[in-house]
């Protein structure tokens, strides 16, 4: 079946650096991907539509130049939290559906998050 | 803007049927409904999805009302792995998923 692939799967660094997290479909094509953010027992928040040659499209409240996305090919996606600090630790998470199988109904397919900690 | 109304939380005993209800009234005639579970401190898992047609696959099965409102999603004998948080989910404009609170599901031994 189609595999996304996150890494790192979990991270922790000092406050204001700034961290890239990878999202890979490795299986399939994905002209979009998606982004979301979990805090703790809350349920997945979207947070961007990540578009593959053109600019993600944020959801609102989401803050565009906190969280940079770059999709530049069809089978990755990139997450850069600039300035990190602790209330942006959360579970991290990116999903993705297969262009190469036809209709829009079909599901996406998660990766298994990446769990950043701010120090 | 989650369109999906589930109860928080469900017990279902090892080895029986556990069905997880979801109440879906505003949803539009072409949209699908989704049903994902969640094991902590992992990624989503695809259960199965449906339109208005009732759908079996080897994990589950999907019942959809004839009014598409609501929908049961049947886990047919139950395990302990099956505890999770299940989502049900209906697809949105630009295939964006917009996740509600979910079904806590505990399998008690």
């Amino acid at each position: 079946g189609a595999v996304v692939s996150q890494h790192p799967s979990w991270v922790i660094c000092k406050s204001g650096t700034s961290v890239k997290i990878e999202c890979r479909s490795l299986d399939f094509q994905a002209t979009t991907m998606f982004w979301y953010r979990q805090f703790p027992k809350q349920s997945l928040m979207l947070m961007a539509t990540s578009n593959e040659g053109s600019k993600a499209t944020y959801e609102q409240g989401v803050e565009k130049d906190k969280f940079l996305i770059n999709h530049a090919s069809l089978t990755l996606s990139t997450l850069t939290v600039t300035s990190a600090h602790p209330e942006d630790s959360s579970f991290y998470i990116c999903s993705a559906r297969d262009i190469g199988v036809s209709g829009i109904n079909q599901p996406q397919h998660f990766g298994d998050g990446t769990r950043l900690s701010i120090l | 803007d989650a369109k999906t109304t589930q109860p928080p939380s469900m017990d279902c005993a090892e080895g029986r049927a556990a069905n997880l209800p979801c109440n879906h009234s505003t949803i539009s005639g072409n949209e699908y409904v989704y049903w994902y579970r969640q094991i902590h401190s992992q990624g989503p898992q695809y259960i199965i999805h449906g339109l208005k047609n009732n759908e079996t696959n080897e994990m589950a099965s999907l019942i959809i009302t004839e009014d598409r409102k609501s929908s049961t999603l049947i886990l047919p004998h139950a395990t302990l792995r099956d505890t999770a948080v299940y989502y049900c989910i209906v697809l949105i404009l630009l295939n964006q998923f917009y996740f509600g609170t979910g079904t806590s599901l505990t399998v008690i031994p």
